[in-house]
Order: C-alpha cells, then structure tokens, then sequence
C-alpha cells in the first residue's frame, strides 16, 4: 500500500464550487504540505502543516484553505474554484526527527476547472 | 529574493553520461535536494547534500558547492526509463524547499 495517497486523483469541475482534495499517509510524519504544479513552473507551496495544531500559508495561500484533522490527514478546499486553479495537486509529508526532512509525496490530484 | 535556475531541457544518448545543473538563491541553507518526476506522477527523492562534495548513489551522483551556490546530478549509464524531469530544490532557513521548474531529459536510442 501506498505510504501517500490522494482522493480523488482526478477531478473535473465548474467555476464557483466547492471543492476538497484529502490526503492521507501511513509514514507516521508530523509534517504535511500541499503544492501545486503548473507546465513550466516549480513546485510552488500551498499551505503547510508541522503537526495537528499547526497551519501555515505558503507562497499561494489565496483561494484555498486546509484543515488538518489528524496526524495521518490534511485536506485541501477550494472554497469557490476559478480556471486559473487548473493544475495538478501534490500532497507530501515529512518528519524532521528525520535528519534530511526530505518530502515524499503522494500520487497527486489532476484538478481542472470548466 | 530565493531563486533555483536549472536548464529547461536537455537531450543524451542511451548509455551515456549526462549532468544536470543548478545554481540556487536562497534565504539561509539547509540542504540541496533532487527529486526524479516521471510525466503526470508524483516527484521522487532521488539525493540530499548539505555539504561540499560528491555523494554517489549507483548510477546517479549529486555534487554541491555551498560558496557558489551550485549543484549538479550526474547520471551515468543512461537507460530510457532515465527520460523524466528532474527537480532541484534547496530548502532555506525556515526548513522551506525552493523548487526549480526542472530539467526534462530526454533519452535517444
């Protein structure tokens, strides 16, 4: 079984619904992040979470929000989509106990919106 | 500002050798990671340096040099599973990885 995984891992959708993306893990990491990846561009932060009781924004926090309900999961809303979110979604955890704190990252979440 | 350069794309030959470079930008230094990203699949770890030098790890090998913000990934005896994009990212000093927009290798016969 997979040590990430990501639901749903694709997803069509219409401006101005509501959409969540979830994130579950079984590495036992306290940290846990979303990015999003467009064509031509890096890896660019979402929000990040160091443990349960702990919400950061990244660099593109607006139009989304998260919600960590547990060590294992960390969930991703699009509170009103736009197109301009089309991308793909990558969840990934980490545990600085770990020397490296090196991210493994989940499957990722193919999100267009129409 | 924090940036992470690395070639858009480059091209090499079943069985040969080929490095990959990036230079990065960062606010404080915890480290120089790249990761292996195969099209539409989630990005894997491939190598960590936080000190000069070379770390080798079978075919694939990783140098940094810290005072020139420089670090390339050497991949040797190519093979056409090797044809995927190719992330650096260095992380700063709030434990945040900077990602470069990667490097897409392709592998000819």
């Amino acid at each position: 079984d997979a040590d990430v995984t990501q639901t749903p891992r694709n997803r069509i959708t219409k401006t101005g619904k509501r959409i969540m993306l979830e994130c579950s893990q079984t590495k036992g990491h306290d940290r846990m992040y979303w990015y999003r990846q467009d064509p031509g561009l890096g890896l660019r932060l979402i929000y990040y979470s160091f443990d349960v009781k702990d919400i950061n924004k990244g660099e593109i926090s607006d139009g989304y929000s998260v919600s960590r309900q547990a060590q294992a999961k960390f969930s991703l809303s699009l509170e009103s989509a736009i197109p301009n979110q089309t991308a793909l979604y990558f969840c990934a955890t980490s545990d600085l106990a770990e020397d490296t704190d090196t991210q493994y990252f989940g499957p990722g979440t193919r999100l267009t919106v129409l | 500002g924090q940036n992470i350069d690395q070639p858009t794309e480059m091209t090499a030959t079943e069985g040969a050798i080929v490095q990959i470079n990036c230079t990065y930008q960062t606010s404080g230094f915890n480290g120089l990671f790249w990761y292996q990203q195969h099209a539409g699949e989630a990005p894997t770890f491939l190598s960590y340096n936080v000190l000069d030098g070379l770390e080798e790890k079978g075919r694939f090998s990783s140098f940094l040099s810290r005072s020139k913000g420089y670090s390339y990934l050497l991949l040797k005896e190519l093979q056409m599973k090797d044809s995927a994009s190719y992330l650096c990212a260095a992380m700063d000093s709030n434990y945040q990885l900077i990602w470069g927009a990667g490097t897409k290798l392709i592998i000819k016969p």
